[in-house]
């Protein structure tokens, strides 16, 4: 497809369990973004990918959280030890060099 | 810091009936402003988009936005709503879609 692919679409998971949550970009966008989404929060920007270059994991809310790019394309979002507050939509988008994000249909998160 | 405040949670409109949307920002710099709709189950589409130039900018699907530095508000607006309009909107402020803040969105209901 031509557009970015989050799998899963939906994930629940009991709390202290960890969770995988992946992203594919669009082919060739150099810069990838996690944001996660709470209910009447608005988008909270997580981590920021850009070529080569060290992420910016400044929106990470805790060391639960971590994220990787994988030969700069495919990422994982890891939620360690989840607790029910990590329970939101969790966004991944791309973009190449000055243009716009593209967004990905999301992973809803469910956190029992 | 910047931030984004979309001060109506929720707007109910007739359909063909004109419809305006706020949003207010902070920012330190000269900003650049979106606007993200998002249908129920979906990722975030980009509506449209203001760097610089002229203040009032024409999106996809009827939008248009209008920047207004004195008043530090970038309004979206559409003289007529269709049914498929109704969805959540999002106003976002940052540097070049890097790090965007986003406002915690307004959900648009559009009656017959």
């Amino acid at each position: 497809g031509a557009g970015v692919s989050q799998s899963p679409s939906n994930k629940v998971t009991e709390k202290g369990k960890d969770v995988e949550l992946r992203c594919d970009p669009i082919s060739g966008h150099t810069a990838l973004y996690w944001y996660r989404q709470s209910l009447g929060q608005g988008l909270e920007f997580l981590i920021y990918f850009q070529g080569n270059s060290a992420p910016d994991k400044s929106g990470l809310p805790s060391d639960r959280f971590s994220a990787e790019r994988t030969g700069g394309s495919v990422s994982t979002l890891t939620i360690q030890r989840t607790q029910q507050e990590d329970s939101a939509v969790y966004l991944c988008a791309s973009s190449s060099d000055r243009a716009p994000l593209h967004f990905g249909n999301g992973t809803r998160l469910t956190v029992t | 810091a910047q931030s984004v405040t979309q001060p109506d949670i929720h707007i109910t409109v007739s359909e063909g009936a004109s419809l305006e949307l706020r949003c207010n920002y902070s920012y330190g710099a000269t900003p650049y402003l979106f606007w993200y709709v998002q249908s129920p189950g979906q990722g975030l589409q980009l509506l449209l988009k203001y760097f610089s130039g002229d203040t009032l900018v024409q999106g996809i699907k009827g939008f248009e936005a209008e920047f207004k530095r004195s008043q530090s508000s970038f309004n979206l607006r559409k003289p007529s709503v269709h049914w498929s309009d109704a969805a959540e909107y999002f106003c976002a402020v940052g540097e070049w879609d890097y790090k965007l803040s986003f406002g915690a969105g307004t959900t648009v209901t559009v009656r017959a």
